[in-house]
């Protein structure tokens, strides 16, 4: 199984739709986890932390249910600006010390259309 | 302030010269990071620095040096690459280094390496 998986779409919706991305971890000792979203030959940008209790930030929801190692992602009105690629990432460590080593889902790909 | 500079943006190289990507983050971070991402791949971490010190080496080729001269400063110097190290180069910083915390991305250096 890999570490982090993320269903690669690509997601093609119409403005004003509402998506939801999907990402499984493998390791359930994993601490921390986050939504980035990347924009074609950019850098990955944060879009959100997830917490077990949910988050969300205006049009943006995160869910993360520790005991089936799932993370969502769902996205309300998407706007063309949405478009771009969002990236499941989760921090594995599980021993003690302080390392901050990301591994990153391959990503999902989102196409809002007019 | 959550600005990471990479300097150069774009870098072809032949198989014999040597060069240096540089990284900058004026956050306070103590944690720095370099990643390197091809193209429609998650990016994928080559060597952490926490307060200076090179705290993992993900079995990157010596073909590529990290240096940490302080603080807000990482450099990787490139020397006798291959083709196949073409790809875009993203450096990161975070607070501390630990398991909770958010990494934030300069918008990378593409290198082509001829």
């Amino acid at each position: 199984r890999k570490e982090v998986e993320q269903d690669p779409g690509p997601f093609n919706v119409p403005e004003g739709a509402t998506v939801a991305f999907n990402c499984t971890y493998s390791n359930s000792a994993s601490q921390s986890f986050f939504w980035y979203r990347q924009d074609c030959r950019k850098e990955p940008k944060l879009l959100m932390s997830v917490y077990s209790s949910g988050n969300e930030d205006g049009r943006f929801t995160a869910q993360l249910n520790r005991a089936s190692q799932y993370i969502s992602l769902l996205i309300r009105d998407s706007k063309l600006s949405d478009s771009a690629t969002y990236l499941c990432v989760v921090n594995p460590s599980n021993y003690g010390g302080s390392q901050g080593n990301l591994i990153f889902g391959k990503g999902t790909k989102l196409s809002v259309k007019p | 302030d959550t600005e990471v500079t990479q300097t150069p943006k774009h870098l072809v190289m032949g198989m014999t010269n040597k060069k240096s990507l540089k990284c900058e983050q004026h956050m306070g971070h103590r944690a720095m990071y370099w990643y390197k991402q091809k193209a429609k791949k998650p990016p994928e971490l080559m060597f952490v620095y926490s307060y200076e010190k090179l705290s993992i080496n993900e079995s990157v080729p010596s073909r590529f040096s990290p240096e940490c001269p302080n603080s807000s400063l990482l450099n990787l110097h490139l020397h006798a690459l291959q083709p196949e190290d073409s790809a875009l180069y993203l450096c990161a910083s975070s607070q501390e280094g630990i398991r909770t915390d958010t990494q934030y991305f300069g918008p990378g250096t593409r290198l082509t390496v001829l």
